[in-house]
Order: structure tokens, then C-alpha cells, then sequence
């Protein structure tokens, strides 16, 4: 069963920084390229990075650019987000979302909630 | 950067009706369409991927069509358990990655 399982959010203060993990399990993560994706409270959905199978190409949504930096370790089956200079507007529920073969964004874990606030 | 709108934003449905829900890309997406259902306090889940592919385990009822820029999910007789926000999601020309604002299908 493919599992993927988020953590390191919580409180931090506007300019602060935090790191999430996701932990993956029940498949090759090797393989699939991964994404982070957010949800601030109430909002719809908001890619925000993307990353290769193999680190090849790493994208970022313009409203995090330059201050999150997403990175995998293969070998420990896991899916990182730096994230610095955060501000109250980075506040949302924060999804590491596998891509499949052909599917986009075909497992998701449970999300981790960051709020940015003094 | 690819906008797209999803309407109605809400919609009023009873249990065994039909829900069409529509997506419609700022520029043509060709198939590259999917749909995600998420309900409170869960994780979005993959419904449609490539316009009319239904994911691994999603019931028939669910169906998706369309290409280039107008796109439809339907729900051909819904069950208490669709009730829930559903998103599109292009991947045609990116970055970005986008989805549109959701549609909630309530009771």
C-alpha cells in the first residue's frame, strides 16, 4: 500500500523557517517524480514544487521562489521542503503528492498544517 | 500561466441525481485535464486523469470528457459519500501546475 506520511509542521513566526518531511512507503520512490502542494484554511488547492525522479529538473510556483527549496533522499525514501522567510500568507495545510506512470498527483499524504503567525 | 475556471462554484444536489460539474482552461490544455474530490478535513483523491481516465478503484458513476479548453465531471446518480469539493487540475503547459477553485456538490 502506497503510503506517504508528512511532518515537521507547526507554529513559527513570520520570517522564520521550518523544514517538512514526507516519509514514503509501499512503493519504489525512486521512481516518481513528487510535488508539495498546500491549502491555506478554507482555500483551494496550490502546487508549489515539483521534483524529478532523480533530482533532474525541481520546479517552483512564483509565490515561493527564491525561499522554499524542495530535495529528496532516495536512499531513505523521503521528500523534503526548506522553507524560509515565511510570512503569515504561507499559512496552509502542506501535501506531499506522488505522480504516477500516467496519473498526476495519484497518491497524497495526509498533510501537515504550518501557520505563520506573531 | 494556464487559469481554470471551474463552475458552478457550488452545487445543490439530492442523492441519486446527476452532477455535472465544468472546467474551462484560459488556453487549450489538449487532454491533460484531471479531476480530485476532497472531502472535510482529507486528502485530495485522484478521480480522472487525461480527461476520461477513471483512477485505479473510482466507481463508474464518475465519468470526465472534454479536450482543448471545456472540460466535464460527471456523477451520473450521486451517493452520500460524493458530497465533497471537486478540483481540476491541468498539466499541459507548466510550470505552474494549476487548479481551478472548486466546485463543493452539497446536499
Amino acid at each position: 500500500e502506497v503510503q506517504l506520511v508528512e511532518s515537521g509542521g507547526g507554529l513559527v513566526q513570520p520570517g522564520g523557517s521550518l523544514r517538512l518531511s514526507c516519509a514514503a512507503s509501499g512503493f519504489t520512490f525512486s521512481s516518481h517524480e513528487m510535488n508539495w502542494v498546500r491549502q491555506a484554511p478554507g482555500k483551494g488547492l496550490e502546487w508549489i514544487s515539483y521534483i524529478g525522479s532523480n533530482e533532474s529538473s525541481i520546479f517552483y510556483a512564483d509565490s515561493v521562489k527564491g525561499r522554499f527549496t524542495i530535495s529528496r533522499d532516495n536512499a531513505k525514501n523521503s521528500l523534503f521542503l526548506q522553507m524560509s522567510s515565511l510570512r503569515v500568507e504561507d499559512t496552509a495545510v502542506y501535501y506531499c503528492a506522488r505522480d504516477g506512470l500516467w496519473e498526476p498527483f495519484d497518491s497524497w499524504g495526509q498533510g501537515t498544517r504550518v501557520t505563520v503567525s506573531s | 500561466e494556464i487559469v481554470l475556471t471551474q463552475s458552478p462554484a457550488t452545487l445543490s444536489l439530492s442523492p441519486g441525481e446527476r452532477a455535472t460539474l465544468s472546467c474551462r482552461a484560459s488556453q487549450s490544455v489538449s487532454i491533460y485535464l484531471s479531476w480530485y474530490q476532497q472531502k472535510p478535513g482529507q486528502a485530495p483523491r485522484l478521480l480522472i486523469y487525461d480527461a476520461s481516465n477513471r483512477a485505479t478503484g473510482i466507481p463508474a458513476r464518475f465519468s470526465g470528457s472534454g479536450s482543448e479548453t471545456d472540460f466535464t465531471l460527471t456523477i451520473s446518480r450521486l451517493e452520500p459519500e460524493d458530497f465533497a469539493v471537486y478540483y481540476c487540475h491541468q498539466r499541459s503547459n507548466w510550470p505552474p501546475l494549476t487548479f481551478g477553485g472548486g466546485t463543493k456538490v452539497e446536499i
